[in-house]
């Protein structure tokens, strides 16, 4: 099955910008979303279609993926941004949706 | 405004059967792909399974630690998404979210409903 690897955790100072990866075969042929999901809270889906933010999502989240490696950025964090964040993505191959294990963002 | 809203958790023994239910409201359901998500305590997220749209299909899938034990299934007239899980084991044990999904940004969760499976 279709695996997607997430660094634990990624620590950044305010102010400063964090880039969260997932890392998977081919993953650049395939369409990643991205969830944050806060402590007691459902996710919230802040990218999808690799780099496209809903409405309501600021600026600061952008996304990228190419290769084996996808890329979520939050430019300027803030307090605020601290949460746990997951990349997705959907195997066709195995008709099953994918998770990464997922990542703390800590603001320093 | 779009609600989910996920009923039916709770304590259960292993082996032992369980149905969950999701509500949903402010979007046109019959369009809408659903989908179960789990999330056990202190882990990450952890597809279950979803169910099309009647008109793609209606078609389900599952993931493999749970295909032959639960069924996801769909009452496009009452607005309500099912999720029937049987023989359960310990591992079951989780947060499980509703989901509502459809083209581009349409993607919506309920506040999910807690599965303990403890003898």
């Amino acid at each position: 099955s279709y695996v997607l690897t997430q660094p634990p955790s990624v620590s950044v100072a305010p102010g400063k910008t964090a880039r969260i990866t997932c890392g998977g075969n081919n993953i650049g042929s395939k369409s990643v979303h991205w969830y944050q999901q806060k402590p007691g809270q459902a996710p919230v889906l802040v990218i999808y279609y690799d780099s496209d933010r809903p409405s309501g999502i600021p600026e600061r989240f952008s996304g990228s993926n190419s290769g084996n490696t996808a890329t979520l950025t939050i430019s300027r964090v803030e307090a605020g941004d601290e949460a746990d964040y997951y990349c997705q993505v959907w195997d066709s191959s195995s008709d099953q949706e994918v998770f990464g294990g997922g990542t703390k963002l800590t603001v320093l | 405004e779009v609600q989910l809203v996920e009923s039916g958790g709770g304590l259960v023994k292993p082996g032992g059967s369980l149905r969950l239910s999701c509500a949903a409201s402010g979007f046109t359901f019959s369009n809408a792909w659903m989908s179960w998500v789990r999330q056990a305590p202190g882990k990450g997220l952890e597809w279950v399974g979803r169910i099309k749209s009647k008109t793609d299909g209606g078609t389900t899938d599952y993931a493999a630690p749970v295909k032959g034990r639960f069924t996801i299934s769909r009452d496009d007239s009452k607005n309500t998404l099912y999720l029937q899980m049987n023989s359960l084991k310990t591992e079951d044990t989780a947060v499980y979210y509703c989901r509502a999904s459809g083209y581009g940004p349409f993607d919506y969760w309920g506040q999910g409903t807690l599965v303990t499976v403890s003898s």
